[in-house]
This record gives C-alpha cells, structure tokens and sequence, in this order.
C-alpha cells in the first residue's frame, strides 16, 4: 500500500494544453514537498505547500494544498516540451516518521 | 546545480567488486541521505543521517555500507552485489531543524547509474 497515490501514473499532451496532477493520501502530512526529475538527474524541489487551501504559483505551475492537509495538486498551464519529466510529491509521514514519495507522474509534452 | 555532487555518474561492476559511490554537498545542511531509484519503483530510502549519526537504516542488505565521516561527506560502499541491485543511486540533503516545513525539503544530487554485471 502507497502512503501518497499520484495520479495519472503517465501523461502524454501536445504542447499548449493544460493538465493537472494529484497527490494523495489517506493521512495528514504536515507539509508536502513537489519536484521533477528530468531524465539522468535527480529530483529537484519545486516547492514545498505547509498549509491547508495553500496555493502557490511558479510562473505555470500552480500548486495546491487540500484544506485537510491530505492532497495536493500539480497544475500546469500552456505546457512546454521543457516541462516533460517525472514529478514526484513527497512529504513527512508521522504515523511512520519517515519521509515518503509518491508513485510519480510521469508527463511527456510533445512538440 | 543543486550544491550536491555525487560521483562517479555511471559504474558499472560484477558481483564480485568492491566499489564506493561518494557525495559531497555544498549547503551546510546537517542531514545526508541515500535513496535507490529502479525502474516502476517508487523512490526508496535507504539510508539517514542527522549530524553524521546514522538514524534511519530502511532493512538495507548488508552489502551496501553507508559512512558518514563528517556532515558534508557521504559513501556507499558496495560489496557483493546482486543484478537486481542495478538502480540509480541518489544522494540528498537537508536542513533539518525543529518544526519548520523546509525541514524537508530535500535536495539531490544527479545521481550514480549502477550496472550490476
């Protein structure tokens, strides 16, 4: 069983189009943490959200945090080619005190 | 640039090798990691430490050995390994402080691509 379920698990879009991603969980996560990992590098932090509703945005990506702190969602709009990559949400798990991953979404934009 | 290195990028090694991954980070953070990524897995954790004590070893095989000898420096020391060892390894690292989200935040190196032959 997987602490933080991202959905989809693939997406493939022409560029231009929007779409979003979810992160989700049964339990409470304090904060969460995004990042994208680009092919041959690892994850790099996008941005952390800490509080309940909490939206910030990064030039077209707008990240959301669930008013009960189990989710969170990953909007991109007008996606680039430079936006292809896995994105992984992550955060600390009390219940287990361990910090965990998601399953990863992994975008392709295509051209 | 994340302020984290890690080398060699790729190894590639029989079972029978001793070989050491190393990774150095720039940030003055106080907590080192090491992760395993394979192929349609999630990212595991495998090992944690806060100001060079280790403090979390996720049941990892003893044929990987972990060793932090100061706050900036970290080796995986890899002996005897399996095909299925194969993965990319991730070394990250972080500013743990109490009850702050950026505690959490962690940051990556490129990682070294294992080849278990």
């Amino acid at each position: 069983t997987q602490l933080l379920e991202q959905s989809p698990q693939f997406l493939s879009i022409q560029e231009g189009e929007n779409l979003t991603v979810y992160c989700n969980s049964s339990s409470v996560f304090s904060s969460l943490q995004w990042y994208r990992q680009e092919p041959g590098e690892g994850p790099v932090l996008l941005v952390t959200v800490a509080t309940g509703g909490e939206v910030k945005k990064l030039k077209r990506l707008t990240f959301q945090f669930g008013d009960a702190r189990k989710d969170s969602s990953l909007h991109i709009t007008a996606a680039q080619p430079g936006d292809t990559g896995l994105y992984l949400c992550a955060g600390w798990h009390s219940g287990t005190y361990k910090y965990i991953f998601g399953t990863g979404t992994r975008l392709k934009v295509l051209a | 640039e994340t302020g984290v290195t890690q080398t060699p990028r790729h190894l590639v090694m029989g079972m029978t090798n001793k070989k050491s991954l190393k990774c150095e980070q720039h940030l003055g953070h106080n907590a080192m990691y090491w992760y395993k990524q394979s192929a349609k897995k999630p990212l595991e954790l495998m090992f944690v430490y806060n100001f060079k004590e280790q403090t979390e070893n996720n049941s990892v095989p003893s044929r990987f050995s972990p060793e932090c000898p100061n706050s900036s420096h970290l080796f995986l020391h890899l002996h005897t390994l399996q095909p299925e060892d194969s993965a990319l390894y991730l070394c990250a690292s972080s500013q743990v402080g109490p009850g702050t989200a950026s505690s959490y935040e962690q940051y990556f190196g490129p990682g070294t691509r294992l080849t278990v032959t």
